[in-house]
């Protein structure tokens, strides 16, 4: 699987949009782009991915650049509650290991 | 059920001693994954399952490690002659149209 770069950490104020960057520049074209987060010492949970496409569910938008080689998460309206790990994970479409990275540690501030 | 159930949550061992985590995923989920996350760490994984197909174990550190899941349901990760480095959160994911769906995990101590 392709490698991802995140930054480590992050703030953002509650009530405004969180934009966070993943750079995956070594990405395949049968790759696709996935983001989970983790909240405290609780499991990580799905929040979206893609493939060329931009998506967008009831968690987030997900934008990926025409070159696919980076893409953003975005959370329209963080609350305290998004305070988590934000991990980029690239994941070829047949494989199904999910290799997670470091993470972003997202703080979201009132 | 609901969820990933997993067990025990907790279990504390002395070094030496063989360990099963047991894992239940969410009923029709085809695909198992288990995982193991140190403090602060992503988490790092271990083997996956279709089925009762074990598809790959390359994450298993070593052969005191195995897995199975005989009948495509419940999973058992065994730990043999358990080590203090193996001390640890071990998580198990079921699987359904690619997205995993984490348990609580069981957080092993080895004394």
């Amino acid at each position: 699987d392709a490698k991802t770069t995140q930054p480590p950490s992050m703030d953002c104020a509650e009530g405004r949009a969180a934009n966070l960057p993943c750079n995956h520049s070594t990405i395949s074209g049968n790759e696709y782009v996935y983001w989970y987060r983790q909240i405290h010492s609780q499991g990580p949970q799905y929040i979206i991915h893609g493939l060329k496409n931009n998506e967008t569910n009831e968690m987030a938008s997900l934008i990926i650049t025409e070159d696919r080689k980076s893409s953003t998460l975005i959370l329209p309206h963080a609350t305290l509650r998004d305070t988590a790990v934000y991990y980029c994970i690239v994941r070829v479409a047949d494989d199904y290991k999910l290799s997670f990275g470091a993470g972003t540690t997202v703080t979201v501030r009132a | 059920g609901a969820g990933v159930s997993q067990s025990p949550r907790y279990k504390v061992t002395k070094r030496g001693q063989d360990v099963a985590l047991r894992c239940d995923p969410i009923s029709g989920h085809v695909s198992l994954y288990w995982y193991r996350q140190a403090l602060g760490q992503g988490p790092e994984f271990l083997t996956y399952f279709n089925y009762e197909a074990q598809q790959d174990k390359s994450g298993l550190p070593n052969d005191r490690f195995s897995a199975e899941r005989p009948e495509g349901s419940i999973s058992t990760l065994t730990i043999q002659r358990t080590e203090q480095r193996d001390s640890a959160m071990y998580r198990c994911a079921s699987s359904l149209d690619r997205k995993l769906f984490f348990g609580s995990g069981t957080q092993l101590s080895v004394l």
